[in-house]
């Protein structure tokens, strides 16, 4: 089935230092979510985006639906431990209601 | 007010027995979405549930089936059980669409034996 590309799969990085992952897809979506998922529970929303040059912030965090809307970009400003787990990325391909769900940024912050 | 509640949360079942897992969305929420999560395969859709009608479906062998009550909760049904249906199964709803974004419940941690 299609698939989503999330990158990097996996990272390290020092308290206080900005992170960026991105999600790429071979078609077109209408829309793109971002999730967060800590151990043991389910994701929780970060950031939906609905307009390709959609650039929306909540808190630290930013995200953008990309221009050609195959693809999405999440960063993370000054991260601190808490923001440890797993980022998803989602979206909805055109003409379609079904999320389909990126394999996951796991990102582990050293303090 | 509540978020999604999955139960249980943890579920323990030999191999060829069958299992219901059960979810209520938030109150107001229509769709009620499942995923399959493993760490080899990320989230997997399993089928959505807009008002009692399956909407949407993935790809997953026929053993798994669903259903939606008239109050929106819905039931996942797994019968003869694999030891690779081991996984974390996710349940998430919205208020019509899932383009408002979903909410995802806790869980309910499945291990075949």
């Amino acid at each position: 089935g299609q698939q989503l590309n999330q990158s990097p799969q996996s990272m390290f990085i020092q308290e206080g230092e900005d992170v960026s992952m991105n999600c790429t897809s071979s078609s077109i979506f209408n829309t793109w979510l971002w999730y967060k998922q800590d151990p043991g529970e389910g994701p929780v929303l970060l950031i939906a985006l609905y307009k390709a040059g959609e650039l929306t912030s909540n808190g630290r965090l930013t995200a953008q639906f990309g221009i050609t809307r195959k693809d999405s970009f999440l960063n993370i400003s000054a991260s601190i431990p808490s923001d440890v787990g797993i980022y998803f990325c989602a979206g909805t391909p055109s003409g379609t209601y079904k999320y389909i769900f990126g394999t996951g940024t796991r990102l582990k912050v050293l303090a | 007010k509540a978020g999604v509640t999955q139960t249980p949360r943890y579920l323990i079942k030999t191999r060829g027995q069958q299992v219901t897992l059960s979810c209520s969305p938030i109150s107001g929420h229509r769709s009620v979405s499942w995923y399959q999560q493993t760490p080899g395969q990320g989230l997997q859709f399993l089928f959505e549930y807009f008002s009692e009608t399956q909407r949407n479906k993935g790809n997953f062998p026929g053993r798994f089936s669903g259903r939606q009550f008239s109050n929106s909760r819905s039931e996942m049904n797994v019968s003869t059980l694999e030891l690779g249906d081991s996984a974390l199964y996710l349940c998430a709803s919205s208020l019509a669409t899932g383009l408002d974004g979903y909410t995802f419940g806790s869980g309910t941690r499945l291990t075949v034996v």
